[in-house]
């Protein structure tokens, strides 16, 4: 079945430290994958989004993403994480009409 | 802010009760998405209108249904309502149908059945 998997379910990251959270898919042919991000008591909110070319794709609020098809992976980094970013991150992919989403994982930001 | 307006933001009702879920899509889009996030069993599709008409369900219970009307808002009614169902419901709108359909979504509605 195609789906995305999100391993960690909690990440804690140190205010200005770098992160990275993990997300592996199982998707034929190429896959349609995105990261979406949610703030206590928020909708849902786009971060980036991977198609196909490039596999380093660039998002919002400093974020991006690496596509690597041997890993089967779509891993978000940032490279300095402020308090703000403290939230829910979620991977998702589209099979056809929906997103199929992960567990998804909540990013505790300490001073 | 995504332009995806839902209403009500909250809503307390009993056990085998009825209630109706509305939501507005962004100006222009022609999809509208239900997903039900719980904790048990996190984000799940529920069904996609496209322009009037059903594209695609998910998991969608028989108890639940949804319309797309001309003007493009949509409803989701959720009937004889279990505790089970209590959970966040969110509207998704793009402007197109398809893998690559960029969804935004609304802030959702909080739905608790007692």
């Amino acid at each position: 079945a195609q789906s995305v998997t999100q391993p960690d379910i909690h990440i804690t990251v140190s205010e200005g430290a770098s992160l990275e959270l993990r997300c592996n898919y199982s998707y034929g042919a190429t896959p349609y994958l995105f990261w979406y991000v949610q703030s206590p008591g928020q909708g849902l909110q786009l971060l980036l989004k991977y198609f196909s070319g490039d596999t380093l794709v660039q998002g919002i609020k400093g974020f991006e993403a690496e596509f690597k098809r041997s890993q089967s992976s779509f891993n978000l980094r940032k490279p300095s994480v402020h308090w703000s970013d403290a939230a829910e991150y979620f991977c998702a992919g589209n099979s056809g009409y929906a997103l199929n989403f992960g567990k998804g994982t909540s990013l505790l930001v300490t001073p | 802010d995504s332009g995806v307006t839902q209403t009500p933001k909250h809503l307390i009702t009993a056990t085998g009760q009825r209630v109706t879920l509305r939501c507005s899509p962004r100006s222009g889009d022609l999809s509208v998405y239900w997903y039900q996030q719980s904790l048990d069993q996190g984000l799940q599709f529920l069904i996609q209108y496209y322009n009037g008409e059903e594209r695609a369900k998910g998991n969608i219970l028989e108890r639940f249904s949804a319309q797309q009307f001309p003007d493009l808002h949509s409803e989701l009614n959720l009937s004889s309502l279990e505790l089970g169902d209590s959970a966040l419901y969110f509207c998704a709108s793009s402007a197109s149908s398809g893998r690559a359909s960029e969804q935004f979504f609304g802030p959702g509605t909080r739905l608790t059945v007692l």
